[in-house]
């Protein structure tokens, strides 16, 4: 079965604090993203990356990075952690040539709350 | 214009009633649509993908596709109190080949 993984459920993170949050698939594919989802914005790309050591910014980069140092990983840094990012973070992944048919597989989310 | 755009609900059904949500879209470029379903608290989970025009059937949804009006949509046969959630409809962007998410239908399944 496929399977996206995120390493937390639920993080509680300080002001300031520089803040991991692991992706790892399992499907080999290229594509991966990372999204927040907020109450009445819906989900809302913050980057993605096609392949390793690859990286875009999607439509709110701005206070966080990414890194892909191999395929099945890809991670999201928050640099200094601030209340308005207290989100559901979803990673996503697709193939490169099944996209069009099998869409993206989510991981069960993190919530991150910030103090 | 959003780029996807759905009513945001909620939307409320009696227990064995069919549930119609609907979606529209932009690019008519797109050739690959999808229905995400997600539960509170949970991340989404595809239900549905459909790219003919026309009708899809798995069990008890059905998904819609109509190219010509830019408009997707997915009926619930017989919904159940289970079937609550939020529905995402997507698009695969021709241009960028990634998913653009609309907002989300809130369903309430009546018991």
């Amino acid at each position: 079965d496929v399977k996206v993984t995120q390493s937390s459920r639920y993080l509680v993170k300080r002001t300031g604090e520089k803040v991991f949050l692991e992706c790892v698939q399992d499907m080999d594919h290229e594509n991966m993203f990372w999204y927040r989802q907020d109450p009445g914005l819906g989900l809302r790309l913050i980057y993605f990356s096609y392949d390793v050591k690859m990286k875009e910014k999607g439509d709110i980069p701005e206070g966080y990075s990414v890194s892909r140092e191999k395929k099945e990983r890809f991670s999201l840094i928050l640099e200094s952690a601030s209340t308005n990012q207290t989100s559901m973070y979803l990673c996503a992944s697709s193939s490169s040539s099944r996209a069009a048919l099998l869409g993206y597989t989510f991981g069960s989310g993190t919530r991150l709350t910030v103090v | 214009q959003k780029e996807v755009e759905q009513n945001s609900g909620p939307l409320s059904v009696p227990e064995g009633a069919i549930a119609s949500l609907n979606c529209t879209y932009s690019d008519r470029g797109s050739q690959s649509f999808f229905w995400y379903r997600q539960y509170s608290g949970k991340s989404p989970e595809l239900i549905m993908f459909i790219y003919s025009n026309g009708d899809k059937e798995d069990g008890r949804f059905t998904a819609q596709l109509n190219k010509a009006s830019q408009y997707v949509s997915l009926l619930i046969r017989d919904s159940q109190p289970s079937d609550s959630a939020t529905y995402l409809c997507a698009v695969l962007a021709s241009a960028t080949n990634k998913l653009i998410f609309g907002t989300g239908t809130l369903l309430a399944v009546q018991p």
